[in-house]
């Protein structure tokens, strides 16, 4: 089956970039189907980050495309996040994810373990 | 923008009950990218439903959804010791967003 797992820095500090890596098990990217990130706060909610199909194509959350990239490798079958300029609102529980189908509005049905990030200097 | 608004904030109930959990949008969605999840401490959220009454893969039918328009819900129908949890609701409209969501605490 299909499993995700995310990787990267667990500490970064303000003012640089975040950078993770979901590696993809179980299924080839190139095949099809979105992929994205997601975050949580501490004690806090869910926030779509941004999601990708294997052709590149991007969609981001409004609130933070001007700091976000997601880039997809397939020949390394893995897809990641790149968000500039954190600063401690940018602490959370970072999770890659799969679309359940084609359609980037689909629900998201595959998530990894997630993987803590904290800004701090 | 859209809000999505989830009721209510806790909910306190038996195993055995039903629960009721609401999501309102600020604005009309399309019920085919309304989905609920579930997610227990320390772990990642789980698919529930999808299309707004769609059963995930190995999800239960005491789970249901329902709704359409700006009002969706979802339902379980006896809860069991292992269903308590926070839900949160999602849609996506232009941009995917979530709910606040709601926790579901063993009364």
């Amino acid at each position: 089956q299909v499993q995700l797992q995310e990787s990267g820095p667990g500490l970064v500090k303000p003012s640089e970039t975040l950078s993770l890596t979901c590696a993809v098990s179980g299924y080839s990217i190139s095949s099809g189907y979105y992929w994205g990130w997601i975050r949580q706060p501490p004690g806090k909610g869910l926030e779509w980050i941004g999601s990708i199909y294997h052709s590149g194509t991007t969609y981001y959350n409004p609130s933070l495309k001007s700091r976000v990239t997601i880039s997809v490798d397939t020949s390394q079958n893995q897809f990641s996040l790149n968000l500039s300029s954190v600063t401690a609102a940018d602490t959370a529980v970072y999770y890659c994810v799969k679309v359940r189908s084609g359609d980037y509005r689909d629900a998201f049905h595959i998530w990894g373990q997630g993987t803590m990030v904290t800004v701090s200097s | 923008e859209i809000v999505l608004t989830q009721s209510p904030g806790t909910l306190s109930l038996s195993p055995g009950e039903r629960a009721t959990l609401s999501c309102r949008a600020s604005q009309s969605v399309s019920a085919s990218y309304v989905a609920w999840y579930q997610q227990k401490p320390g772990q990642a959220p789980r698919l529930l439903i999808y299309g707004a009454s769609s059963r995930a893969t190995g999800i239960p039918d005491r789970f249901s959804g329902s709704g359409s328009g700006t009002d969706f819900t979802l339902t379980i129908s006896r809860l069991e010791p292992e269903d308590f949890a926070v839900y949160y609701c999602q849609q996506q409209y232009g941009s995917s967003l979530f709910g606040q969501g709601t926790k579901l605490e063993i009364k």
